[in-house]
């Protein structure tokens, strides 16, 4: 596997699932961020970890629930979604240096959730 | 306000012809960068260039280029002799130092429809 790989790629649940992304990294990278990507609306941010410690969280509801038990594995873990929790979603990594402007993300294919 | 504007909902270029993508952003950072990626209808999003604040020159990488006028705080994309496969959505990306968040803003994109 090469890159950043997510699974599963499409997931359908119903308002009382629990369910769990994942994502996984093989890049050698520290930092791996959720991003959520609604119909008509640019990607948002989710949550940002950078050496397993989340640093960024863009005031997500506790429905969703993120894990990162080491710098190459990241889960988003779901419970009681709500329709409008339907998306994709989108998971990255980078190699994170010290405030550097130009650090690229690298984004996996998503996963595609439906809420029923 | 915005960060990043896509003023461009949807364009269509020939194959074989070069086509412009329209990005503006506001920031009041001396130091940011910016990034585009293109998103096929596959879901995954693809970097495609960067550009510092910093760097004298437009950066160019294969067909893509951009077009970086800083006054006018204008980050085009330039997409020489399209390709069918160029059809697809474009997003223009910021990170700004200041802020000391290491996600990116997004856009809310370009659709390219590229024509035989």
């Amino acid at each position: 596997e090469t890159g950043v790989t997510q699974t599963p790629r499409h997931l359908v649940m119903g308002m009382t699932n629990k369910k769990s992304l994942k994502c996984e990294q093989h890049l050698g990278h520290n930092a791996m961020y959720w991003y959520k990507q609604s119909a008509k609306k640019p990607l948002e941010l989710m949550f940002v970890y950078n050496f397993k410690e989340q640093t960024e969280n863009n005031s997500v509801p506790s429905r969703f629930s993120p894990e990162c038990p080491n710098s190459s594995h990241l889960f988003l873990h779901l419970h009681t979604l709500q329709p409008e929790d339907s998306a994709l979603y989108l998971c990255a990594s980078s190699h994170a240096g010290q405030g550097e402007v130009g650090e690229t993300q690298y984004f996996g294919p998503g996963t595609r959730l439906l809420v029923l | 306000a915005q960060k990043i504007t896509q003023t461009q909902p949807g364009m269509f270029v020939q194959e074989k012809e070069a086509v412009t993508l329209d990005c503006t952003y506001d920031t009041s950072d001396q130091s940011y960068g910016l990034f585009w990626y293109k998103q096929p209808s596959s879901g995954e999003m693809i970097f495609l260039i960067y550009q510092g604040s910093y760097d004298e020159q437009n950066a160019t990488e294969g067909r893509y280029s951009l077009n970086f006028q800083k006054a006018r705080k204008s980050a085009n994309l330039v997409i020489s002799a399209s390709q069918l496969g160029d059809s697809a959505m474009y997003f223009c990306a910021m990170r700004e130092r200041d802020t000391g968040r290491r996600a990116l803003t997004f856009g809310s994109g370009t659709r390219l429809q590229v024509q035989p």
